[in-house]
């Protein structure tokens, strides 16, 4: 089973407009935490945002926000106020507890498209 | 200060020959990763260190592959043999430590692998 699930392969949005990025996840660990990074097309991973499995608040980070539903297992990234600078693509993470390792799983990615 | 180096930024060889691509973390970041993104995909795991030591290499796929870091730092992805499949961009991460509330892994740009 895979262990991040992006199901949107591309996103339109328009500029100065909110967008919700999808990201489920399977896990029996009940430590892990999780990760968002976009990737623009020079190809760096920049790390956006990060999730505690404890955390009891969702994280926020400027204009990115974490919707986290642990029981729906899923950690979908919200972006306010969208500027053309965020077209990239965007990538969903785990780092599992211990037992995982600290190695980092990573979704297939949502491309984003933020239109003038 | 600097970010997480890589060199050389593209490789092109001929199938069969032997490639070194070389990964410098951030100065002090004791963990370091190494990851294989191909076109359209998530990066995946291949092996990460913590200090010199090989701390878990399962995600390497055969024998061809290989790694190194010598003294803590700088390390070096070695490919035997290489084959089309190899072809890929080849992501270097490094961290402060590998435990903790939030480790976040700092990417370099990538080395982009093409196998002719």
């Amino acid at each position: 089973a895979q262990k991040i699930t992006q199901t949107q392969p591309g996103m339109f949005v328009q500029e100065k407009e909110a967008v919700t990025l999808d990201c489920t996840y399977d896990t029996s660990d009940p430590s892990y935490g999780l990760f968002w990074y976009k990737q623009p097309s020079s190809g760096e991973m920049i790390f956006l945002i990060y999730q505690g499995s404890y955390d009891q608040q969702n994280a926020t980070e400027g204009r990115y926000s974490l919707n986290f539903q642990k029981a729906r297992k899923s950690a979908n990234l919200v972006i306010s106020a969208s500027q053309l600078g965020d077209s990239a693509m965007y990538f969903c993470a785990m780092r599992e507890g211990r037992r995982g390792g600290n190695m980092l799983t990573f979704g297939g990615g949502t491309r984003l498209m933020v239109k003038p | 200060g600097a970010g997480v180096s890589q060199t050389p930024s593209n490789k092109v060889t001929e199938k069969g020959k032997y490639v070194e691509l070389r990964c410098d973390p951030i100065s002090g970041h004791t963990a370091l990763y190494w990851y294989r993104q191909s076109l359209g995909q998530g990066p995946e795991f291949l092996i990460y260190f913590q200090g010199t030591g090989a701390a878990d290499d399962s995600g390497l796929p055969n024998d061809r592959f290989f790694a190194v870091r010598p003294e803590g730092s700088v390390s070096t992805l070695k490919i035997q043999r290489t084959e089309r499949g190899d072809s890929a961009v080849y992501l270097c991460a490094s961290s402060p430590r590998t435990s903790g509330r939030n480790n976040e892994q700092f990417f370099g740009p990538g080395t982009r692998l093409t196998v002719l």
